[in-house]
Order: structure tokens, then C-alpha cells, then sequence
């Protein structure tokens, strides 16, 4: 089945040591999207990918780093993770970014920061 | 700006009854609205989706929503709960234009009791 997934589930990382989430797709979607949601909170967009072209929001730390080698796979780096960095990751795929394309999401990477 | 507000962040319901789950929003451009269901452990699946058709919008395992731009509402209501509804469900607005993103209310985790 054509699906989200994200590798790892669970990520311990230590404090300031960098961290790279993944993500790939099978849905030969154009736009991959990145979410941090934490503990109880909405989903927030960190930034995403049309094809090559990236889209930064604006408030989103510059601790935050994203890579899309191909059209399958989008990482988000993390450089110096903060303890309130610690969250659930969502990564999300849709065909296009207006209002009329669904995003499917992926199970999601919860990060530990100890 | 955008928002989302979702009244409630815990309802609880008895099997067979009535579910409903508040979400107003806040939009000066014509708003298109979502609601996402969240398992345990799991990414959001959208439910369903108002893009300026229909009013009363109905959705996957049941559910339903009736946009009231009077009220500034699109509260998502299912007739019968089962058991197997027990999961957060978020409320999410965006517009017409590429490239916006989703905004999330907090939440509402539904709770449902045999």
C-alpha cells in the first residue's frame, strides 16, 4: 500500500547533540510537510517542500533544518536539540498546497531530549 | 489571521450516543475548514473537509459537520458513538491560496464508555 513512513518511531538524543529524523513516501507526492506537535498541543507546520522549492515558516527556529534529496525522502535535522524540543514529528504528504489536496500523514517520530 | 478554537478538550460519551465536538473559527477570508481524527501512536487521518460546497459535509466512519458562517462554527457531531471513535480529533483551517498552511486547534480527545 502507497503510505508515510518515518523512521525512527522513537528518538532519544542528548542535549545539543544533533538529531536527523526520516521520512520517505511511496504516493510520488510533490510536497512533503514537517510538523512538530508537542504533548497535548496542536500540530504546528515547521516548513515544507514543493518538489525542490523550500518553504520556511516564519517562526520556525533556525535550530531546524530540512533536506529533500528526491522526491521520496524528506529529513529534518535538528542541530543542537533543546530539551523544549522534545515532541512528536509529524511528516505529511499531499499532491499540491492548496486548501483542496489532502495531506496524509505519517505515523509520526516521537523525540526524546535527555 | 487564522484561528481555530475547539471548546472542550476532553468530552466523554457513552456508547451509542450522540457525539459532538465544538470548533469555531476565526477567518477574514473565506475559510476552508478540516477535521482530523488522531489514534494513539498514530499520524492525523482527515475525516472530512468544507471547501465552500455544501454546508453539511459528511465524512468517514459516520461522522458529519454543518459549516454556520453566521455562527462561525463547524462543529463535527456522529449520531452513535462506538467504541472505536475513542481518539483525539482536531479541527484545522486554511484558504484558498497555495501554499498556506493548515492551522490546528488543540484538540479534543473523545472518550467513550460501554
Amino acid at each position: 500500500d502507497a503510505m508515510v513512513i518515518q523512521n525512527p518511531r522513537y528518538q532519544v538524543t542528548q542535549f545539543g547533540k544533533p538529531v536527523t529524523l526520516s521520512c520517505s513516501q511511496t504516493l510520488n507526492h510533490n510536497v512533503m510537510y514537517w510538523y512538530q506537535q508537542k504533548s497535548s498541543q496542536a500540530p504546528k507546520l515547521l516548513f515544507h517542500y514543493y518538489d525542490k522549492d523550500f518553504n520556511n515558516e516564519a517562526d520556525t527556529p533556525d535550530n531546524f533544518q530540512s533536506r529533500r534529496p528526491n522526491t521520496s525522502f524528506c529529513f529534518l535535522d535538528i542541530r543542537s536539540p533543546g530539551l523544549g524540543d522534545a515532541a512528536m514529528y509529524l511528516c505529511a504528504t499531499s499532491t499540491g498546497t492548496a486548501y483542496s489536496y489532502e495531506q496524509y500523514f505519517g505515523p509520526g517520530t516521537r523525540l526524546t531530549v535527555t | 489571521a487564522q484561528s481555530v478554537t475547539q471548546l472542550g478538550s476532553h468530552v466523554s460519551v457513552s456508547e451509542g450516543a450522540l457525539v459532538l465536538l465544538r470548533c469555531n473559527y476565526s477567518s477574514s477570508v473565506p475559510p476552508y475548514l478540516f477535521w482530523y481524527v488522531q489514534y494513539p501512536n498514530q499520524g492525523l487521518q482527515l475525516l472530512l473537509k468544507y471547501t465552500s460546497a455544501a454546508t453539511l459535509v459528511k465524512g468517514i466512519n459516520g461522522f458529519e459537520a454543518e459549516f454556520k458562517k453566521s455562527e462561525t462554527s463547524f462543529h463535527l457531531t456522529k449520531p452513535s458513538a462506538h467504541m472505536s471513535d475513542a481518539a483525539e480529533y482536531f479541527c484545522a483551517v486554511t484558504h484558498n491560496q497555495a501554499g498556506t498552511a493548515l492551522i490546528f486547534g488543540k484538540g479534543t480527545t473523545l472518550s467513550v464508555s460501554s
